[in-house]
């Protein structure tokens, strides 16, 4: 069985461009998440999906990030417009349903910003 | 201060030896993981635990509910093991949103 699904797995742009990145997660979890991870920290939950339900988007800095899960599968995160500071990794992970279920993490996007 | 702390942060060990990574949290939790994450940035789920002990091949992790900390031990550890491993929290309730440690990053020299 296919694991968790992320494009592209490096990105550079130059500041204040945008960037999108996806992910598609294991077939036939109804949660998704996105995270952050700074180099040498753990990861930060960016925002949480049920289905196609974003229900935790508490640290998801809304001024230049926004995540669709349109029909509740695969998932897209868009930065508009990118600063230094966004250069990081972003992780998506995908777990059966949101009750204490295992999450299995994509591979991640490294991305850097110029 | 974190709600989840790891110890040590940076570990290198011989092939063969038996290692300890320790996590410890602050916070009441309705389950804990351990994760591993090698060079690349892809994260394996190891162990879920709420209470005792599991064991899968090499690794065991233990949780002390009481004092609130758990440990991730390797048996026989090998070069392959270096990786970071991070310990994570759940905190209840109807979400298993995870609230993480800085992860120790351990090196195994042949």
């Amino acid at each position: 069985e296919a694991g968790v699904v992320q494009s592209p797995r490096y990105k550079i742009i130059e500041k204040k461009q945008p960037v999108a990145f996806w992910c598609n997660p294991i077939s036939g979890h109804n949660t998704l998440y996105w995270y952050l991870q700074n180099l040498g920290q753990g990861p930060e939950l960016l925002i949480r999906y049920e289905n196609e339900e974003a229900v935790d988007d508490s640290q998801l800095p809304k001024d230049r990030f926004s995540a669709e899960r349109l029909k509740g599968v695969d998932s897209t995160l868009k930065i508009q417009p990118a600063e230094l500071g966004d250069s990081a990794v972003y992780l998506c992970a995908s777990s059966l349903d949101g009750r204490q279920e295992t999450q299995y993490f994509g591979p991640g996007t490294r991305l850097l910003v110029l | 201060k974190n709600e989840v702390e790891q110890s040590p942060q940076n570990l290198t060990a011989q092939e063969g030896e038996f290692i300890t990574i320790n996590c410890s949290y602050s916070v009441g939790i309705s389950a804990l993981h351990w994760l591993q994450q090698h060079p690349g940035g892809g994260i394996v789920s190891l162990f879920m635990l709420s209470s005792g002990k599991k064991k899968h091949g090499r690794l065991i992790a233990t949780i002390n509910i009481q004092e609130k900390h758990s440990s991730l031990h390797i048996t026989a550890s090998h070069p392959r093991d270096s990786a970071v491993y991070i310990c994570a929290v759940s905190k209840g309730g109807n979400t298993d949103k995870l609230i993480f440690g800085t992860g120790t990053r351990l090196q195994v020299f042949p």
